[in-house]
């Protein structure tokens, strides 16, 4: 089946230290997502990223897609600990259902 | 908040028992979504209505059973679970597009003993 591969699955930093969490598909995606859940809360939509080779910033945060639309990554330069949470990348495959299948996330511990 | 309401948030039943999880959305979406978040998997799509209609039923069995009475109500329905079946059960709804953002609502904390 489609899948959606994310790493690391967790990771540590000190705060000001940077952090990137990368995401693999299996297939080409029409469009890749970030969403961010705090711990406790619920997905809470990021970004969305659609063209092939796409870089978009956020403030600190730096979401690229990769040329062939199988990949993206999560960039977050100087970490601050109110970065901290899991985040998780979603894509809808090109010619697939529609629907959105997420990676299992990377959750980001910052150490003040 | 998202604009989408989840009930009850913390849910807690036996195995014979049978209840129901409420999800509400207010934002005027057609799409509405019901997910299960486990501890180390991936979000796992249950069920996807699309304008009142369901358009994808993710291999789940039939002791969740959706129901969506308008484009604005999703319900899941469960009876005889499995202590496996205890999760996060998030609901999320979309404007078309099918590849819009989601929006999620807080969840509910299902265990089942």
């Amino acid at each position: 089946g489609q899948q959606v591969m994310q790493i690391p699955q967790y990771q540590h930093v000190q705060e000001g230290e940077d952090f990137t969490t990368y995401c693999n598909s299996s297939t080409t995606l029409s469009n890749i997502q970030w969403y961010k859940q705090r711990p406790g809360g619920h997905p809470v939509f990021l970004i969305q990223l659609v063209k092939s080779g796409e870089v978009k910033k956020q403030k600190r945060l730096t979401f690229q897609f990769g040329e062939a639309k199988k990949n993206s990554s999560l960039h977050i330069t100087a970490t601050q600990t109110t970065d901290v949470g899991t985040y998780f990348c979603a894509g809808i495959p090109q010619g697939g259902s529609e629907k959105l299948v997420f990676g299992k996330g990377t959750k980001l511990t910052v150490n003040p | 908040e998202t604009g989408v309401t989840q009930t009850p948030r913390h849910l807690v039943m036996g195995m014979t028992n049978k209840k129901s999880l409420k999800c509400e959305q207010h934002l005027g979406h057609n799409a509405m979504y019901w997910y299960k978040q486990s501890a180390k998997k991936p979000l796992e799509l249950m069920f996807v209505y699309n304008f009142k209609e369901q358009t994808e039923n993710n291999s789940v069995p039939s002791r969740f059973s959706p129901e969506c009475p308008n484009s604005s109500h999703l319900f899941l329905h469960l009876h005889t679970l499995q202590p496996e079946d205890s999760a996060l059960y998030l609901c999320a709804s979309r404007t078309d597009p099918s590849y819009n953002e989601q929006f999620f609502g807080p969840g509910t904390r299902l265990t089942v003993l």
